[in-house]
């Protein structure tokens, strides 16, 4: 089963108002990831866990936090969403040097 | 850092033809790896097929096959016999070898079969 789970598969959102995220995998996959896809873009990464080491990046830090609980879990969280965050969040996993497997996103709209 | 381009926006075609779809990209890494992906019509990312840099065959998965030119940091993707359904979004990524867990997606190249 190469199944990454994502929920809810649709969240609505108040401008200011926090928002969690929830992905797990059975895969027993190292690393997992949190991407923003907004249309007609590139997937964009925000940050990933490898094993339990969160790496964020640099232009997402302030913005976004993610916890691992256990090596099938992993939320992200937005502690005051703004308009720009409405997107396709897609949660990812993979295992060492592997392809990375997708889930099939949670639409944010932020109104 | 790792940079990933796809200068192709959208590509038409005809059904039963052959495509290719163009990547770049940039490393300081000697050793990394290279994928394509598939967004459906849901939104949905589906992985399609990779190539490693160290190896020197060209990767086929099915009616998906790679056209790596390293000296050019090049990995085209090719689709032989489209069909309808091929119609999607395809995306190109690269992770490194070193600190490698990264994986840095191009902007993407939309695909149009028709009949």
């Amino acid at each position: 089963d190469t199944t990454v789970k994502q929920n809810p598969r649709y969240k609505l959102a108040r401008v200011g108002k926090p928002v969690n995220l929830i992905c797990s995998q059975t895969m027993n996959h190292d690393t997992m990831y949190w991407y923003q896809k907004k249309p007609n873009q590139a997937p964009k990464l925000l940050l990933f866990y490898y094993d339990k080491i969160l790496n964020r990046e640099a232009d997402t830090f302030e913005k976004f936090q993610s916890s691992r609980p256990n090596n099938s879990f992993c939320s992200l969280y937005i502690g005051s969403a703004g308009l720009e965050y409405s997107a396709m969040y897609l949660c990812a996993s993979s295992r060492d040097q592997g392809e990375v497997f997708f889930g099939k996103g949670t639409r944010l709209t932020v109104v | 850092a790792q940079k990933v381009t796809q200068t192709q926006t959208s590509i038409s075609v005809m059904e039963k033809t052959t495509v290719t779809m163009d990547c770049v990209y940039e490393t300081q890494d000697s050793s990394y790896f290279l994928f394509w992906y598939k967004q459906t019509a849901s939104g949905e990312i589906v992985f399609l097929i990779r190539q490693d840099s160290y190896k020197k065959e060209n990767a086929t998965v099915g009616h998906y096959s790679l056209n790596f030119q390293k000296p050019k940091s090049s990995i085209g993707l090719i689709i032989t016999a489209t069909q309808i359904e091929d119609s999607a979004v395809y995306f190109c990524a690269m992770r490194e070898a070193t600190g490698g867990y990264k994986v840095v997606f191009g902007s993407g190249t939309r695909l149009l079969v028709s009949p």
